[in-house]
């Protein structure tokens, strides 16, 4: 079975401050993970993805995240907070033999000025 | 390219009525995949379709059905509505080749309200 647990339902950082939304999974398959932005009223962009190459993963808009095996988790971190970071994050999980996506439950990002 | 476009974007309707949701799916893509994101929650796997048929589901009952035309665009339809099935539905397509994995786009979503 594949599920996602998004850690935070909420963060609240300071502009320029370091990000960090942590998510663990649970999957019976090597999955493909990933991390997805969502700014209201707009659609779902994907951040980064990892598929089972480099542990290290780097995205866009100077998002990266590390997948640990051991710990099952593939926490979303970026060094410095933007003011247009403030959105709902969502980390997902798809195993390779399959095609479905399983979403967590989204963690909200808010920047303070 | 264009990207995943979704019709309509708002949509209100009474309980026990029928409701269809439409989507493109981006150039060169050939599978499709919608959801159902219920509001403050992660969206939900309602199906995905692949060369025309469907090819997974999540845990959704059969009033929820889908198309898939020969264009690679798609159709969502939900039959006797219930009020919990208010939710913004979002459509997702990807390159599939075979049953190897690939990212999907998603589109803005339709917002549907049951009343």
């Amino acid at each position: 079975a594949q599920s996602v647990t998004q850690l935070d339902s909420h963060v609240s950082v300071s502009e320029g401050t370091p990000v960090l939304l942590r998510c663990n999974y649970s999957s019976s398959y090597s999955p493909s993970l990933f991390w997805y932005v969502q700014h209201p009223n707009k659609g779902l962009q994907l951040l980064l993805k990892y598929t089972s190459a480099a542990t290290l993963v780097k995205g866009i808009n100077g998002f990266e995240a590390e997948f640990k095996k051991s710990e099952t988790s593939f926490h979303l971190t970026k060094p410095s907070a933007h003011m247009s970071d403030a959105a709902e994050y969502f980390c997902v999980v798809s195993p390779n033999t399959g095609n479905q996506f399983y979403f967590g439950t989204g963690t909200s990002l808010t920047v303070i000025p | 390219e264009t990207g995943v476009t979704q019709s309509p974007t708002h949509l209100i309707k009474t309980r026990g009525q029928q409701v269809t949701l439409r989507c493109s799916s981006q150039s060169g893509h050939n599978t499709v995949s919608w959801y159902q994101q219920a509001l403050g929650q992660g969206p939900q796997f309602i199906f995905q379709y692949y060369r025309e048929e469907e090819n997974g589901r999540g845990n959704f009952p059969p009033r929820f059905s889908g198309l898939q035309f020969p264009n690679y665009s798609s159709e969502l339809n939900v039959n006797a509505l219930e009020l919990d099935d208010s939710a913004l539905y979002l459509c997702a397509s990807s390159r599939s080749v075979g049953l190897s994995y690939n990212e999907q786009f998603f589109g803005p979503g339709t917002r549907l309200t049951v009343l």
